[in-house]
């Protein structure tokens, strides 16, 4: 079975410019997130959605960060304007609904380095 | 509100040597306690998961977490380190009830020397 698939492996941009990062999850899990990894803060969850629909975005940092789940097979991540401090990398995980506690299934990452 | 604690930020053990790496949760009720592991350039995979019953959880790879109540811990043990174990390990709490964020502990690096 395919993993959950992430766009692009690595992204460097210049600040100002708008980012996007991708994600397919696993077909038939119905729950995705959005996690940023940086030394300083560790794995921060960002967003994360269920059957498609936004529930929990408080950890959106500001802004400038948007995120999109227009169907069951695809995400994005949207920065812009993007600034340096943004550089870190971005996972997104998926799990299924089937009861309490699925565990997430995670991608291998975008590394994002913002110049 | 649901918090995990690795106290160790990094640690070194010899091939072949044990290795217990520790855990702590902050939570009103018996939440749902994962470990995972992140080899570099990857993201993380499930070790292993406790929801209730039997205390002592086996997982992949040959690790093992024990549940302690009573100390609020989740510790994961394994009783031979190989070389391939170099990584680094993340516990994470999940609250009873059906809601799945999960919260991630700061992890711990492990380095295993020969």
């Amino acid at each position: 079975d395919a993993g959950v698939i992430q766009s692009p492996r690595h992204e460097v941009t210049e600040m100002g410019q708008e980012v996007t990062l991708r994600c397919k999850p696993i077909s038939g899990h119905d729950y995705l997130f959005w996690y940023r990894q940086t030394m300083m803060r560790g794995l921060e969850l960002l967003i994360y959605f269920n059957n498609n629909v936004p529930i929990d975005d408080s950890g959106m940092p500001e802004d400038r960060f948007s995120a999109k789940m227009p169907n069951a097979s695809f995400s994005t991540l949207k920065i812009q304007p993007s600034e340096p401090r943004d550089s870190a990398v971005y996972f997104c995980a998926s799990s299924p609904d089937r009861g309490v506690g699925q565990p997430q299934h995670f991608g291998d990452g975008t590394r994002l380095s913002i110049l | 509100a649901q918090s995990v604690t690795q106290p160790d930020i990094h640690i070194t053990v010899s091939e072949g040597a044990s290795l217990e790496l520790r855990c702590n949760y902050s939570y009103g009720a018996t939440p749902y306690l994962f470990w995972y592991v992140q080899s570099p350039g990857q993201g993380l995979q499930l070790l292993l998961k406790y929801f209730s019953g039997d205390t002592l959880v086996q997982g992949i790879k040959g690790f093992e977490a024990e549940f302690k109540r009573s100390q609020s811990s989740f510790n994961l043990r394994k009783p031979s380190v190989h070389w391939s174990d170099a990584a680094e390990y993340f516990c994470a709490v999940g609250p009873p009830g059906g809601y799945q964020k999960v919260t991630f502990g700061t992890g711990t690096k492990l380095q295993v020397i020969p």
